[in-house]
């Protein structure tokens, strides 16, 4: 069984400033997880994946992630916010070895990033 | 350039009509998925296929359907079965099911209302 759980539904950060979206997962077997970003009205778009590889995964636009297994959580940052990373986040968990058939996505965390 | 498109944007249904949703894609991708988003939620899935003329169910398949009859278009029909069919339909692909790498590649949506 696996569920996972985005802590704030709505994140409100100014520009320039650091953001920190976060995510705790549970899960009966090792994890891969993964951040996805969505715009309004558009579909998904993969930010970041941990694959048990590296604790510590850099995604596209800045952003970052860094899995704790102690703590589990997978929670994602940002040094400094901009105007364009306003949007909706989504963590998502899955068995490492399995399928997509598997994925159990949050409820999402909405992002607002103030002038 | 390579993506999903899904067809309409925008859709209204009176109650009791079937309505089916177009999926697209030219990126010879395996597997394709269709999700439904309702506010404050996660995606759910609905149903996915892995090849071609074979599809499965997923955790809310009841009032849909679906069919594969070419790598490229995974079509949706919301039936009238569906007791409340009011929202934003995404589909996905990937290049397989199995030996997941995380990346699912999303369409734009349709947004479905029923009047």
């Amino acid at each position: 069984a696996q569920s996972v759980t985005q802590l704030d539904s709505h994140v409100s950060v100014s520009e320039g400033t650091p953001v920190l979206l976060r995510c705790n997962y549970s899960s009966s077997y090792s994890p891969s997880l993964f951040w996805y970003v969505q715009h309004p009205n558009k579909g998904l778009q993969l930010l970041l994946k941990y694959t048990s590889a590296a604790t510590l995964v850099k995604g596209i636009n800045g952003f970052e992630a860094e899995f704790k297994k102690s703590e589990t959580s997978f929670h994602l940052t940002k040094p400094s916010a901009h105007m364009s990373d306003a949007a909706e986040y989504f963590c998502v968990v899955s068995p490492s070895s399995g399928s997509a058939r598997q994925l159990t996505f949050g409820s999402g965390t909405q992002l607002t990033v103030l002038p | 350039d390579g993506g999903i498109t899904q067809s309409p944007k925008y859709l209204f249904r009176k109650e009791g009509q079937n309505v089916t949703l177009s999926c697209e894609q030219n990126l010879n991708h395996d597997a394709m998925y269709w999700y439904r988003q309702d506010p404050g939620q996660g995606l759910r899935l609905i149903y996915y296929s892995q090849i071609v003329n074979d599809f499965q169910k997923g955790d809310i398949a009841e009032g849909y359907s679906v069919s594969r009859e070419k790598k490229e278009s995974f079509p949706l029909t919301v039936t009238s079965a569906q007791k409340n069919p009011t929202a934003f339909y995404l589909c996905a692909s990937s290049f397989s099911l199995a030996g997941l790498t995380g990346e699912l590649f999303f369409g734009e949506g349709s947004r479905l209302t029923v009047l």
